[in-house]
C-alpha cells in the first residue's frame, strides 16, 4: 500500500516566523515524485513544491523548501518568513510510478499578525 | 491558457437522483483524476485516467459511482441514486504526464437533500 502521513492536524505561526510541516509516506518503490499543495479558503489547489526522489538537492521555491529523507521516508516542508497569504490547508502528496497520486489528510496552517 | 474546467460548480440535488459531473482538463493533459472533499478534509481519491491505459477505479466509494473519458479528453463523473452522504466537492484535476504537477479545477460543491 501506498500511504502518506501528516501528523500535524493544526499548526500556527507567527508573521515573518519559520514554520516546518511534516509528512511521511510508505513505499516499496524506488522511483517516485512528492508534492506539496497548498489549498487557501478560496478552495483552488495550487502547487508549491516539487520533489524527485532519484534527486538528492532539496527543492526550493522562494520562501518555501523541503527536507527531503529518503531512507527515512520523510518529507517537510518549511516555510520562511511568513505571510498572512501562506494561510491555508497544505496537502503533501506522493506519487510512485504507475500509480495514482496519493494525497495525505492535510495540515492546517494559520499564520497570525 | 484555459484551466481545468468543471461543471456545474454548484449541484442541489434531491436524494436518489442521478447526477453527472463534468470535467474539461487540459488539452494534451494525459492524465485525469477526481477526489473527493468533504468539509474540512482532505482529499480522498476516486478514479484515475492515465492515457489509453485501463482507468484506476480503486477509489471509487460503491457501485453508484462510475466514471468515463471520452477521446482522452473530457470525463464525466456519474453518481446513481445520490445519498447525503456523497454531499461533498468533487475536484477534478489533470496533469501532462503522471508525474508532472497536478492542475486542478474549481471543483463542484454537490449537496444532496
Amino acid at each position: 500500500a501506498q500511504t502518506v502521513t501528516q501528523s500535524q492536524p493544526e499548526m500556527s505561526v507567527q508573521e515573518a516566523e519559520t514554520v516546518t510541516l511534516s509528512c511521511t509516506y510508505d513505499t516499496s518503490e524506488n522511483n517516485y515524485y512528492l508534492f506539496w499543495y497548498k489549498q487557501p479558503p478560496s478552495r483552488q489547489m495550487i502547487l508549491v513544491i516539487r520533489q524527485e526522489a532519484y534527486k538528492q538537492q532539496n527543492a526550493t521555491e522562494n520562501r518555501f523548501s523541503v527536507n527531503f529523507q529518503k531512507a527515512a521516508k520523510s518529507f517537510s516542508l518549511k516555510i520562511s518568513d511568513s505571510q498572512l497569504g501562506d494561510t491555508a490547508m497544505y496537502f503533501c502528496a506522493f506519487i510512485p510510478s504507475g500509480y495514482a497520486l496519493n494525497f495525505g489528510k492535510g495540515t492546517s496552517l494559520l499564520v497570525t499578525p | 491558457g484555459a484551466g481545468v474546467s468543471q461543471s456545474p460548480s454548484n449541484k442541489v440535488t434531491e436524494k436518489g437522483k442521478d447526477v453527472e459531473l463534468r470535467c474539461d482538463p487540459i488539452s494534451g493533459h494525459t492524465a485525469l483524476y477526481w477526489y473527493r472533499q468533504s468539509l474540512g478534509q482532505g482529499l480522498e481519491f476516486l478514479i484515475y485516467f492515465q492515457g489509453n491505459s485501463a482507468p484506476d477505479k480503486s477509489g471509487l466509494p460503491s457501485d453508484r459511482f462510475s466514471a468515463e473519458r471520452t477521446g482522452g479528453s473530457v470525463s464525466t463523473l456519474t453518481i446513481q441514486r445520490t445519498q447525503q452522504e456523497d454531499s461533498a466537492v468533487y475536484l477534478c484535476a489533470s496533469s501532462l504526464w503522471y508525474n508532472s504537477p497536478l492542475h486542478f479545477g474549481n471543483g463542484t460543491r454537490l449537496t444532496v437533500t
